[in-house]
């Protein structure tokens, strides 16, 4: 079957604008992720969703961060005035339920100008 | 603030060489370890998940163990072949919902 697909694959935007990355779970997840990873680092949590609702928000590192799963399948997680530091590969994963393992996709390099 | 480290933070061994890495964790509030596999241009790939002290999982050629006690983690690589090139990330999970990934260890095998 299919897994977790995430478009768009890589993204050059110009600081100040505004973008949106979707990411599409693997069928009946119920539970979606997304991470960022910079450069030499490990993937760091953003926001979590159990359902059409975000369980814990509490890794968007400010308020220009926000995500959506408004059916409970597809999320999108949309980035207003782009900053260079948010430069970076966003990765969604998803998983069956709760605290099992994730499924990831390949991410979408966030690159800002 | 949670910190999970990951030695070394790469390794160039030889083609039939067995390797091993270490992943540190919290020792309190412990719910499950978790080891992915990530190969360049690809996604990342559960190898285990673990949940209990002393654990020891076994997947081909890769296997595991864990110490929740003094939060650390190993993991094995025997008769590295090419193909085992990735980064290692290991993650904490308190039970959360989220995961607190180390840096990794970034494993390049030559022929």
């Amino acid at each position: 079957g299919a897994g977790v697909s995430q478009t768009p694959s890589n993204k050059v935007t110009e600081k100040g604008k505004y973008v949106e990355l979707r990411c599409d779970p693997i069928s009946g997840h119920t539970a979606l992720y997304w991470y960022r990873q910079s450069l030499g680092q490990g993937p760091e949590f953003l926001i979590y969703f159990q359902g059409t609702g975000a369980a814990d928000d509490s890794g968007l590192p400010n308020d220009r961060f926000f995500a959506v799963r408004p059916e409970g399948s597809v999320s999108t997680l949309k980035i207003q005035r782009t900053e260079r530091g948010d430069s970076a590969v966003y990765l969604c994963a998803s998983s069956p339920g709760p605290n099992e393992k994730l499924f990831f996709g390949s991410g979408t390099q966030l690159s800002v100008l | 603030i949670l910190n999970v480290e990951q030695s070394p933070q790469s390794l160039h061994v030889q083609e039939g060489d067995s390797t091993n890495f270490t992943c540190s964790f919290p020792s309190s509030n412990f719910y499950a370890l978790h080891w992915y596999r990530w190969e360049t241009a690809k996604s990342p790939e559960a190898l285990f998940v673990m949940t209990l002290n002393g654990d020891e999982k076994k997947k081909g050629r890769i296997s595991a163990t864990l110490n929740t006690k003094e939060g650390y983690s190993y993991l094995y690589i025997k008769g590295s072949q090419p193909e085992d090139s990735a980064t290692y990330l290991c993650a904490f999970s308190g039970g959360y919902n989220k995961l607190i990934f180390g840096a990794g260890t970034r494993l390049a095998v030559h022929p």
